[in-house]
């Protein structure tokens, strides 16, 4: 079974300054990996997703991710903390079965933004 | 843009009640999920409906639980007697792609057991 671990509870960075966010996933096959975020009082909101292209990949408001391997990782990161960054993001591998996909979650990290 | 709807937000319901939580998925979608999270837990995957019928679910989608996309446009999630434990966020889905590979979430309901 395919799994995620989010290493950090909780993020806190100051405004202006880079995120790390990491995960490292656990999979018999080469997965596909997404973040989503929450936001207090939102739905899940599909930040990036790596599915077996390009290593490196790019999302919304400026977070990236990349897909390595031989460290089973999928970190996301972002250059410059913006205070609407701060939410809860989730780390997600898919599951393949017949039929259709299933997503297993990671327990999640906050991220909060000081000023 | 298209988006994942639910409703109600929050609902409040007795112990052994039905309760039934309401999606509208985006409209070419084929795929369709429940997930829950309970508070401070991991968001959990329920179910997956495809082609009218269950795809798949899991350990926790026991009978008290059923799916049903009654008219082509909604998707239900009926628990049938409530538990205190079945208190949790539940967030609809609906997926494009690969086997519905990218998800698009709703922004979940709040299912409040007393």
């Amino acid at each position: 079974a395919q799994s995620v671990t989010q290493l950090d509870s909780h993020v806190s960075v100051s405004e202006g300054t880079p995120v790390l966010l990491r995960c490292n996933y656990s999979s018999s096959y080469s997965p596909s990996l997404f973040w989503y975020v929450q936001h207090p009082n939102k739905g899940l909101q599909l930040l990036l997703k790596y599915t077996s292209a390009a290593t490196l990949v790019k999302g919304i408001n400026g977070f990236e991710a990349e897909f390595k391997k031989s460290e089973t990782s999928f970190h996301l990161t972002k250059p410059s903390a913006h205070m609407s960054d701060a939410a809860e993001y989730f780390c997600v591998v898919s599951d393949r079965f017949q039929g259709a996909q299933k997503l297993v979650f990671g327990q999640g990290t906050r991220l909060t933004i000081n000023p | 843009e298209p988006e994942v709807t639910q409703t109600p937000s929050h609902q409040v319901t007795q112990m052994g009640q039905e309760v039934i939580l309401r999606c509208v998925p985006i409209s070419n979608h084929l795929y369709f999920y429940w997930y829950r999270q309970i508070l401070g837990q991991k968001v959990e995957f329920l179910v997956s409906f495809y082609n009218n019928e269950i795809s798949e679910k899991s350990e926790i989608f026991d009978d008290q639980f059923s799916v049903e996309r009654p008219d082509g446009s909604n998707f239900t999630l009926k628990i049938r007697s409530t538990k205190l434990e079945d208190s949790a966020m539940y967030f609809c889905a609906s997926g494009v792609g690969e086997r519905g590979a990218e998800a698009f979430f709703g922004q979940g309901t709040r299912l409040t057991v007393v």
